[in-house]
């Protein structure tokens, strides 16, 4: 089945304490990004990836680091989290281009305490 | 970066035509228009795309005007199921040539029995 998977899907943490949020497809897609989702902000774009080892900003990189080493993972990482990251994040994966159809991953909610 | 304009709210009842209009002023020549539905808690869901004119599939139209510069999501015969928030998206060129894609801010449908 084709799908974007994203650990955990819950996570409560303290500020200032590491943390990485997994991403992997199965799709052999090229292109691959993560959103936050905040009340009355929809989505926003936090970094994306359009090949292994090419990552960009996105509109809301602050805080946040991304890695690429394979076409299948991109995992967020929050070396020092604070409590203005509590958020819905989403990865996705499509294609090649950010305007082919996104496969969005279920979601991971993040509280920074 | 421009951004994609999008009602933030719409009500419905069951039975009727809904159509959502998205303003994207600035979209590229090569951009293409995309659609997608979002339920509560669950990623975004691909609905439907188009680059001109019109597109149908079997849960929705699009219509988009000759200048490109808008887009209408036409859903026919809605159901309290469509009760979601609608997303209009664009990718946009990026200084350099790379591709963010802008998410508005959604249209929250709620359908009424």
């Amino acid at each position: 089945e084709a799908q974007v998977t994203q650990n955990p899907r819950y996570l409560i943490t303290v500020t200032g304490k590491k943390l990485t949020v997994t991403c992997s497809q199965n799709m052999n897609h090229e292109y691959m990004s993560w959103y936050r989702q905040d009340p009355g902000l929809g989505l926003r774009q936090i970094y994306y990836s359009m090949n292994v080892e090419v990552t960009d900003k996105g509109d809301v990189p602050e805080g946040y680091k991304v890695s690429r080493k394979e076409k299948r993972n991109f995992p967020l990482i929050l070396e020092s989290p604070s409590p203005n990251q509590t958020s819905l994040y989403f990865c996705a994966s499509s294609g090649t281009y950010s305007t082919d159809t996104q496969y969005f991953g279920p979601g991971t909610r993040l509280t920074v305490l | 970066l421009a951004k994609t304009t999008q009602p933030i709210s719409m009500d419905s009842y069951e039975g009727q035509e809904v159509n959502i209009t998205c303003s994207h002023n600035n979209i590229a020549t090569n951009d293409y228009i995309t659609w997608y539905q979002q339920f509560p808690s669950q990623g975004p869901r691909f609905i439907i795309q188009g680059y001109k004119t019109k597109v149908t599939n079997e849960v929705a139209s699009l219509f988009i005007p000759a200048d490109r510069k808008s887009s209408t999501l036409s859903l026919p015969r809605v159901s309290l199921s469509d009760t979601a928030v609608y997303y209009c998206l664009v990718g946009l060129h990026a200084s350099g040539g790379s591709y963010i894609p802008t998410f508005g801010r959604g249209t929250s449908l709620i359908v009424h029995p």
